[in-house]
């Protein structure tokens, strides 16, 4: 069964600093998508960015990038530059060939002004 | 371009009553997902639909609990007989497809049941 692991329930970083969320994930497939999703106090979930397996490049939007890491089974989050509007819970997500996605509990990132 | 539209917003229920939740996907999306959010937990899945068709209902709880997405109109995701434990939130997703290959599932706002 497929699994997705988020180590670390909390984390700090200061504004304007680079902080690592990490996540492992377990699978027997070798074409699928990985994802980090942000939820605000909204709960808004809104798609931060997205990894395809068989592309060996890291995925980057703007001070977002990963950290893809296919044979550990490893898709770290980098933020660059820590804004206090990046406040929030951090879901990284597999999605299964049948199209649904599994999530992880989440990491909650606080931003220290 | 809307997106992806679900109401109530919040929705408080008494033990043993009914809950329907709607979720109006995006113009030109045909697949609905149904995610369920209790307190400090990641979405786990409910159910996949497209339209009249249940997909994948593997995260369904057997009893109590169902989901439709009409040939017209918007998935409902209906609760009988709520309990306390229903208490969560909860989020659909839509997507489409082109030519089989399926994209980016986007989500509603969520409708919080509470349960009392």
């Amino acid at each position: 069964a497929q699994t997705v692991t988020q180590s670390q329930p909390e984390m700090s970083v200061q504004e304007a600093e680079t902080v690592t969320l990490s996540c492992t994930y377990d699978t027997s497939e070798s074409d699928y998508y990985l994802f980090w999703y942000k939820q605000p106090p909204s709960r808004q979930m809104i798609l931060v960015i997205r990894q395809e397996a068989y592309k060996q490049q890291n995925a980057t939007e703007n001070r977002f990038s990963v950290n893809f890491q296919k044979a550990a089974k490893s898709f770290s989050l980098k933020i660059s530059d820590s804004q206090l509007g990046d406040a929030a819970m951090y879901f990284c997500a597999y999605r299964t060939p049948g199209d649904k996605i599994i999530f992880g509990k989440g990491t909650r990132l606080h931003i220290l002004p | 371009n809307a997106g992806v539209m679900q109401n109530p917003r919040h929705l408080v229920r008494r033990r043993g009553q009914e809950a329907r939740l709607r979720c109006s996907p995006m113009k030109g999306h045909s697949h609905v997902y149904w995610y369920r959010q209790l307190p400090e937990e990641g979405l786990k899945f409910m159910v996949y639909l497209q339209k009249e068709n249940i997909i994948d209902e593997s995260g369904m709880p057997k009893e109590r609990f169902s989901a439709e997405f009409p040939k017209e109109g918007p998935s409902i995701l209906r609760i009988q007989q709520v309990v306390r434990g229903d208490s969560a939130a909860y989020f659909c997703a839509s997507s489409r497809t082109v030519g089989g290959r399926f994209y980016e599932q986007y989500f509603g706002p969520g409708t919080r049941l509470t349960v009392t």
